[in-house]
């Protein structure tokens, strides 16, 4: 099994500050299998980010994401309210049941 | 736009089995994975298994030891998550989450159906 291990557990940030969010995989992870979430309280997760960098639809470009092998990171490059929420990275292996993992998740709150 | 639309909450006894639906619509039901994945209070996401768009299954084999069932009615866009021999470490919201085929992430979720299990 691929354990992702996400840093820090919470973050706490004020409006307009930068969010740098970390996922670490116990084995080397391909870039393209690796996608983050954004969960807020009493809704289904939604999904920010796939294959590491690549936004999804309507996602604002204050989100980044980068990293590589066992790696990766998520950046928020200027807190808005509406941003302030428990994230999650997810990868997929074919070669280490069970095919997809989350992370235990990152939560972002107000400082 | 796609909807995954999941059935409401349940509470059932231990050993008991429950069955949550997912209906789909806005794209073609079988162009796509359907996935579960579960959150129990206050913890992370947990993959539980795939309905393939051609209908096969596979889960978390060891995670679940053939307690979870899943199928499909193609007429109705409905692919059903049915869980047995229920423990009380079974609460948790279940979610049906959409994949494209080869996208290997989710795009579209249910709105979430929570399982309480309690004697």
């Amino acid at each position: 099994e691929v354990v992702l291990t996400q840093s820090p557990g919470t973050l706490s940030l004020s409006p307009g500050e930068r969010a740098t969010l970390s996922c670490r995989a116990s084995q080397g992870v391909s870039g393209r299998y690796l996608a983050w979430y954004q969960q807020k309280p009493g809704q289904a997760p939604r999904l920010l980010m796939y294959a590491t960098s690549n936004r999804a639809t309507g996602i604002p470009d204050r989100f980044s994401g980068s990293g590589s092998g066992t790696d990766f990171t998520l950046t928020i490059s200027s807190l808005e309210p509406e941003d302030f929420a428990v994230y999650y990275c997810q990868q997929y292996t074919g070669s280490s049941p069970p095919p997809f993992t989350f992370g235990p998740g990152t939560k972002v709150d107000l400082k | 736009q796609v909807q995954l639309v999941q059935s409401g909450a349940e509470v059932k006894k231990p050993g008991a089995s429950v069955k949550v639906s997912c209906k789909a619509s806005g794209d073609s039901f079988t162009t796509y994975h359907l996935h579960w994945v579960r959150q129990a209070p206050g913890h992370g996401l947990e993959w539980m298994g795939t309905m393939f768009s051609h209908g096969a299954t596979t889960s978390h084999g060891q995670k679940f030891q053939g307690r979870l069932t899943m199928t499909r009615d193609t007429s109705t866009s409905t692919v059903y998550m049915e869980l047995s021999s229920l423990r009380s470490e079974d609460t948790a919201v279940y979610y049906c989450a959409r994949e494209l085929p080869s996208a290997v992430y989710f795009d579209y979720w249910g709105q979430g159906t929570l399982v309480t299990v309690s004697s």
